[in-house]
């Protein structure tokens, strides 16, 4: 059974650039949800996915947007980036929309704006 | 809204000795509840979870915990530490019936083991 992996594992960006963080799923879990982790802090919840659609989101302005694949792969766009983006991104996924809060978590992106 | 409050930042224990992480809550119901660790440069991993039932849940790891519907917390606990349970430990939350995984997370407490 292969976990989650998320790509790349680390980036370098500056500030105003875009970044695309990808992540593939659980097999088996079609809900995919991204969280972001700043240093010393708990991760924060950005948004999930579920059939390819958006299933909730957090409070993160529309800068921070998504995408899930038929394969119910994952990605993370963030535009016009803020030195306040610095941390790092989990990807998560679950079975069937559980809504049960048992998330399967990758290791993370972790994400460094200069 | 809700919130988690996990009071103690750092934790220094000795190998061998009891281990208990505090956790707290504010919500309106009883919510669906969580123990994740994070190794160092790992994602996260759950520990245990209660949904309802019995207050007192078991884990991984030799890992327990305990709800406490009048003080509103659910504390982790080990009786017997190892050094590798060094790592990040975060309480969660979630509402019950909720229909997705919008998981509210604590601060998290850092755990030192100290032979």
């Amino acid at each position: 059974e292969t976990g989650v992996t998320q790509s790349p594992t680390h980036l370098i960006k500056t500030r105003g650039q875009q970044v695309t963080l990808r992540c593939s799923s659980q097999s088996g879990h079609n809900t995919v949800s991204w969280y972001q982790q700043a240093l010393g802090q708990g991760p924060q919840f950005i948004f999930q996915y579920y059939r390819e659609e958006e299933n909730g989101r957090g409070n993160f302005p529309p800068r921070f947007s998504g995408l899930q694949f038929p394969n119910y792969s994952s990605e993370l766009n963030v535009n016009a980036l803020e030195l306040d983006d610095s941390a790092l991104y989990l990807c998560a996924s679950s079975p069937a929309g559980a809504g049960t809060g048992e998330l399967f978590f990758g290791e993370g992106s972790r994400l460094t704006v200069l | 809204a809700q919130s988690v409050t996990q009071p103690d930042i750092h934790i220094t224990v000795s190998e061998g000795a009891s281990l208990e992480l505090r956790c707290n809550y504010s919500y309106g119901a009883t919510p669906y509840l969580f123990w994740y660790v994070q190794s160092p440069g790992q994602g996260l991993q759950l520990l245990l979870k209660y949904f309802s039932g019995d207050t007192l849940v078991q884990g991984i790891k030799g890992f327990e915990a305990e709800f406490k519907r009048s003080q509103s917390s659910f504390n982790l606990r080990k009786p017997s530490v190892h050094w590798s349970d060094a790592a990040e430990y975060f309480c969660a939350v979630v509402p019950q019936f909720f229909g997705n995984e919008k998981l509210t997370f604590g601060t998290g407490t850092r755990l030192t083991i100290i032979p």
